[in-house]
């Protein structure tokens, strides 16, 4: 069975620009997160995906990040225009509707910002 | 509020040494969980363990062992005879679930393992 895979695995571009991440969740699994990491510090939550509904953004930085999962199968997390402190390591993670304690984590999108 | 501290940013042993990675966490839920993950060079975090509030019994999973102690607002991990596959960072997490689903990260703990 097939993880949690996130898409680039980097991504470089210059402040202003545009980018947008990708991540596929384990199939079947209705509940979609995503969290960053910014150098050094702790993993923060950003927000939660109940099939295609936002359940919890909370952890959204700015109307500069627009999360988006169309269908209820794979999100895209969008960063426009992107900033220097944007720079990080984005997390996908996934869980079942009925196990959803468990997160299922993807090896992350490094996001670098000149 | 919620919080998870990992004092140890990084630690360096020999192989065959055991090694204990620290986890403190803060919150004011009586109903929570907390977790282990394991960061190796490839990427992903892996998931270890999970424990819920109400059970203190500590955990044994081969050469990994966890030690919660609700007393001290600890939840401390044992690697006995650590092997150099154990290189990698390590989170220790919480969750106030089921009130929410977020998990609280601290800020890992990169263990080093040389031959």
């Amino acid at each position: 069975e097939a993880g949690v895979t996130q898409f680039p695995s980097h991504s470089v571009i210059e402040k202003g620009q545009t980018v947008t991440l990708r991540c596929d969740p384990i199939s079947g699994h209705d509940n979609l997160y995503w969290y960053r990491r910014v150098m050094g510090k702790e993993i923060k939550f950003l927000l939660h995906f109940v099939k295609e509904s936002k359940q919890d953004e909370s952890g959204m930085p700015n109307n500069r990040f627009l999360a988006e999962r169309t269908g209820g199968t794979y999100s895209t997390l969008k960063v426009q225009p992107a900033e220097l402190e944007d720079s990080g390591v984005y997390f996908c993670a996934s869980s079942p509707l009925d196990s959803r304690n468990i997160q299922y984590f993807g090896a992350g999108t490094r996001l670098s910002v000149l | 509020a919620q919080k998870v501290t990992q004092a140890q940013t990084e630690i360096s042993v020999v192989e065959k040494e055991d090694v204990t990675l620290d986890c403190v966490y803060e919150t004011r839920d009586t109903t929570y969980y907390l977790f282990w993950y394991k960061q190796p060079p490839s990427g992903e975090l892996v998931f270890l363990i999970r424990r819920n509030s109400f059970d203190e019994q500590n955990e044994i999973s081969g050469r990994y062992s966890w030690n919660f102690q609700k007393s001290t607002s600890s939840f401390n991990f044992t690697i006995t005879a650590s092997q150099v596959v154990d290189s990698a960072v390590y989170f220790c997490a919480l969750s106030e679930y089921p009130n929410t689903d977020k998990l609280i990260f601290g800020t890992g703990t990169r263990l080093q393992v040389f031959p």
